[in-house]
């Protein structure tokens, strides 16, 4: 869904179960694509990116996945653990010396 | 801990005070960012640097927002006149620009929270 002001989409997890972040991105010119994770009161760490001549990459417990299709951009997040709970932010580039868009985040809470 | 850091981490000033905030990248990225975040949103761009050349300043949300990078080591953000509105997270950010492979990784400092009262 739409975040709205205060209100981020909000995804709960069991502990142990697999997590899947949805991302709409907005330019189909985008040649390159950023997840960054934002914990409380902390700047945005990179998780992983993935360029437009790809569809998947996997990292260590972490898939992105690219449709260009429908412009979507997916993070899987395998074995969720309680660590993984922040908001998630996709980010896209058109290259060159354009600066990087972000979207609106995603709340991923764990349960334990 | 990425390397980039950010200070201070929370300011707090009364509206008209002008404030400044620094920022030293990864010692050996060529570029700099400054984003803004507010509640419940992704940060949003304002102006990135070069090594010493400021390449964007248009979205700079007002004249009252401007940024120097004098040696293309640190870097300044500078708020005059501060209103209520501009209470948010300051975020930097550092990147090594690859001209080969065209990627551009930011890494990103723990911001500056201002608040203004």
């Amino acid at each position: 869904g739409e975040s709205v002001g205060l209100h981020l989409p909000t995804l709960s997890v069991q502990e142990g179960d697999n997590s899947i972040i949805n991302c709409a991105y907005s330019n189909s010119a985008s040649d390159y694509f950023i997840w960054y994770k934002q914990e409380s009161g902390k700047g945005p760490q990179f998780i992983i990116d993935i360029r437009s001549n790809m569809d998947k990459r996997q990292g260590q417990r972490v898939t992105v996945l690219l449709n260009k299709t429908v412009k979507h951009l997916s993070l899987q997040i395998a074995a969720t653990q309680p660590g993984d709970s922040a908001v998630y932010f996709c980010a896209e580039n058109i290259g060159g010396n354009t600066p990087l868009v972000f979207g609106k985040g995603t709340r991923l809470s764990v349960i334990a | 801990d990425t390397g980039v850091s950010q200070d201070p981490r929370h300011k707090i000033t009364k509206r008209g005070q002008n404030v400044t905030f620094r920022c030293d990248p990864i010692s050996e990225h060529n570029r700099l960012y400054w984003y803004r975040q507010t509640l419940g949103q992704g940060p949003e761009f304002l102006t990135y640097f070069q090594n010493e050349a400021q390449l964007e300043k248009s979205r700079l949300l007002s004249d009252r927002f401007s940024a120097e990078r004098p040696k293309g080591s640190f870097s300044t953000l500078e708020i005059q006149r501060t209103e209520q509105g501009d209470s948010a997270m300051y975020l930097c950010a550092s990147s090594l620009l690859n001209r080969g492979s065209g990627n551009e990784k930011l890494f990103f400092g723990s911001g500056t929270q201002l608040s203004v009262l």
